[in-house]
């Protein structure tokens, strides 16, 4: 059974820190790893997608990285600001379907 | 702005009702799937349409159909109602049977009194 998990539940930094959220994942024959941004009550932002043979993506602020092999991807994001604050879920994909860990709520304090 | 919309946005609805939300996905995409997202929780997939077919179906009872028209748009349609069935409803838009990056629409609030 696919299951993905995200370590810590909740996170509370000052802004200007860099962090590092973490996803752990049982399928190692996943076609890509993904991490979104979800404001509340509101949709998914993609933020990164990682195929498979890819061990890194870099956008702006945002590192991920993914070892098949241990089951893990970061997101580390540099400089943090209050408008990073939401919560952060990443999703391994499967053959047809994206498979989430429960997130990491993110607060940045100003 | 991914180009996916969902409508509407907000629905009460009493247990024992039917319903039906809608997603129009971004045009070209060839695969909508559709998720269940609890508060607190991650989604879970409910079922993916390919080409106007079900292609694939997360553990949720048959009362959870879709179907999906040649117009990029899309229905999710949940019979009788229960109460956990309140939720945040998320489409996703893609191509090639969502291997790919999957767009996300605004998503369609539940709530079952």
């Amino acid at each position: 059974k696919q299951e993905v998990t995200q370590i810590p539940a909740a996170l509370s930094v000052p802004e200007g820190e860099n962090l590092v959220l973490n996803c752990s994942f049982t399928d190692s024959a996943i076609y890509n790893l993904q991490w979104f941004r979800q404001d509340p009550g509101k949709g998914l932002t993609s933020l990164l997608l990682i195929q498979s043979s890819q061990r890194e993506q870099t956008s702006g602020r945002l590192n991920a990285s993914l070892d098949k092999s241990s089951g893990r991807s970061t997101l580390y994001i540099a400089a943090s600001q209050p408008g990073d604050s939401a919560t952060y879920l990443c999703a391994e994909q499967g053959a047809q379907k994206l498979v989430f860990g429960q997130g990491t709520r993110l607060t940045i304090n100003p | 702005e991914t180009g996916v919309t969902q409508s509407p946005t907000h629905l009460i609805k009493t247990r024992g009702q039917q319903v039906t939300l809608r997603c129009s996905s971004q045009s070209g995409h060839n695969t909508v799937s559709w998720y269940q997202q609890a508060l607190g929780q991650g989604p879970q997939f409910i079922f993916q349409y390919y080409r106007e077919e079900e292609n694939g179906r997360g553990n949720f009872p048959p009362r959870f159909s879709g179907l999906q028209f040649p117009n990029y748009s899309s229905e999710l349609n949940v019979n009788a109602l229960e109460l956990d069935d309140s939720a945040l409803y998320l489409c996703a838009s893609s191509d090639d049977r969502g291997q790919e990056t999957q767009y996300f629409g605004p998503g369609t609030r539940l709530l079952v009194l």
